[in-house]
């Protein structure tokens, strides 16, 4: 079945550094997903893609679907203590069941 | 307020006893999930279903069942066949059942065994 690579696993950064995360793909994919997941609940849906090569803001995080149509990236900026959780990339092909990234532990430091 | 209740919250199991974790939904999606969550990993698909009264396996079906009598709800039970159920699970649900439309999840429940 299809995979995604989700890196990093983890990071830790201050408050006010900016953060960089991403996922790529041996298939294609047509849309990208980006969820938040705080302890103890459900994730969130932050930003959806579906063009490639769109860029997509949402406050301070922004978003991209790879030209390629394999990967995407997350970027946040000025990071606050509220951004810690759980990032999850996930993408999906047209009739087709979403596929996850395993995830990256966000801590930021006060 | 519109969105996905999952209940309980917490949930217990004796060993060789079945529980069934609840999904309720009131945003009129036609498409719903189950999906399982291990500490570290990303979720895997237990079971989804694009339409009432019909519903299809998805990566891990072993040791689970579910139904869909009703559009708003898709209960997940937990049989006893199921021999490492302690898991974080998860529900969610979409507008159109495998479209682009992003899915969208409720809070989970939390299951351990006694």
């Amino acid at each position: 079945g299809q995979q995604l690579n989700q890196s990093p696993q983890s990071m830790f950064i201050q408050e006010g550094e900016d953060v960089s995360m991403n996922c790529t793909s041996s298939s294609i994919f047509n849309t990208w997903l980006w969820y938040k997941q705080d302890p103890g609940e459900g994730p969130v849906l932050l930003i959806a893609l579906y063009k490639a090569g769109e860029l997509t803001s949402n406050g301070r995080l922004t978003a991209q679907f790879g030209i390629t149509r394999k990967d995407s990236f997350l970027n946040i900026s000025a990071s606050i203590p509220s951004d810690v959780g759980i990032y999850f990339c996930a993408g999906q092909t047209s009739g087709s069941r979403l596929t996850f990234g395993e995830g990256t532990q966000l801590t930021v430091n006060p | 307020d519109g969105g996905i209740t999952q209940s309980p919250k917490y949930l217990f199991r004796k060993e060789g006893q079945n529980v069934t974790l609840s999904c309720e939904q009131n945003l009129n999606h036609d498409a719903m999930y189950w999906y399982r969550q291990d500490p570290g990993q990303g979720l895997r698909l237990i079971y989804y279903s694009q339409i009432v009264n019909d519903f299809q396996k998805g990566d891990i079906a072993e040791g689970y069942s579910v139904s869909r009598e009703k559009k708003e709800s898709f209960p997940l039970t937990v049989t006893s066949a199921q021999k490492n159920p302690t898991a974080f699970y998860l529900c969610a649900s979409s507008g159109q059942g495998l479209s682009n439309q992003p899915q969208h999840f409720g809070d989970g429940t939390r299951l351990s065994i006694l």
